[in-house]
């Protein structure tokens, strides 16, 4: 069962904005460690897409962008294409019970 | 360009142990700067992170896991290993193994490279 909290499912148009939200607590988020995101197509390799709360990787395009406040954290893809639908994870640390890398429960991005 | 190839057996007998290997081109483990990192994805579930080797064989375990689980480097074949003992149908899974960094000392790491998966399922 993950610390991290993301809305099983988010759709839109194509050309819309989408965000994704990534709720954490005190022992992760709002402790203060990074969150980083992954696209996942099922049957292939998970793809890091940010890292340290808003940083891209070389190659990703600039329409997708993270943040992080409190115990928060957001990944927005703006100008949806179809070839974004895909299920997205988020990533940090949870410092209870020892300390673990932790994934958020992932959420599916439908492109209508 | 790195590349991560995972490789063991697809079936395993429930209290048998699990061991699966990952291959790593494009880049040295005995480099060091980087950690190699184990992770899984049961059916229909998010990922969860099993633990993670170094260059020198030092490790960290999701506490979770840390009683069955170990994690070996074999740098003269650019591999790390997963073992996984004690194994039930609840570690049925596509593993993953992944290339761990941080970008500063106490940062939180993540996964920048990641291997295609490879499905384990645990039957008799």
């Amino acid at each position: 069962q993950s610390v991290l909290t993301q809305p099983p499912s988010v759709s839109g148009a194509p050309g819309q904005r989408v965000t994704i939200s990534c709720t954490g607590s005190s022992s992760n988020i709002g402790a203060g460690y990074d969150v980083h995101w992954y696209q996942h197509l099922p049957g292939t390799a998970p793809k890091l897409l940010i890292y340290g709360n808003i940083n891209r990787p070389s190659g990703v395009p600039d329409r997708f962008s993270g943040s992080r406040s409190g115990t928060s954290a957001s990944l927005a893809i703006s100008g949806l294409q179809p070839e974004d639908e895909a299920d997205y994870y988020c990533q940090s640390f949870d410092s209870s019970l020892s300390g673990s890398y932790v994934f958020g429960t992932g959420t599916r991005v439908t492109v209508l | 360009q790195v590349q991560l190839q995972e490789s063991g057996p697809g079936l395993v007998k429930p209290s048998q142990t699990l061991s699966l290997t990952c291959t790593v081109s494009g880049g040295s483990i005995s480099s060091g700067g980087y950690y190699w990192s184990w992770i899984c994805q049961h059916p229909g579930k998010g990922l969860e992170w099993i633990g993670y080797i170094d260059y020198s064989g030092s490790t960290y375990y999701n506490p979770s896991l840390k009683s069955r689980v170990t994690i070996s480097v074999d740098t003269s074949k650019n591999q790390f290993s997963l073992k996984l003992s004690s194994v039930t149908a609840a570690d049925t899974a596509v593993y993953y193994c992944a290339r761990d960094r941080s970008d500063r000392s106490g940062g939180t790491h993540y996964f920048d490279y990641w291997g295609q998966g490879t499905l384990v399922t645990v039957s008799s």
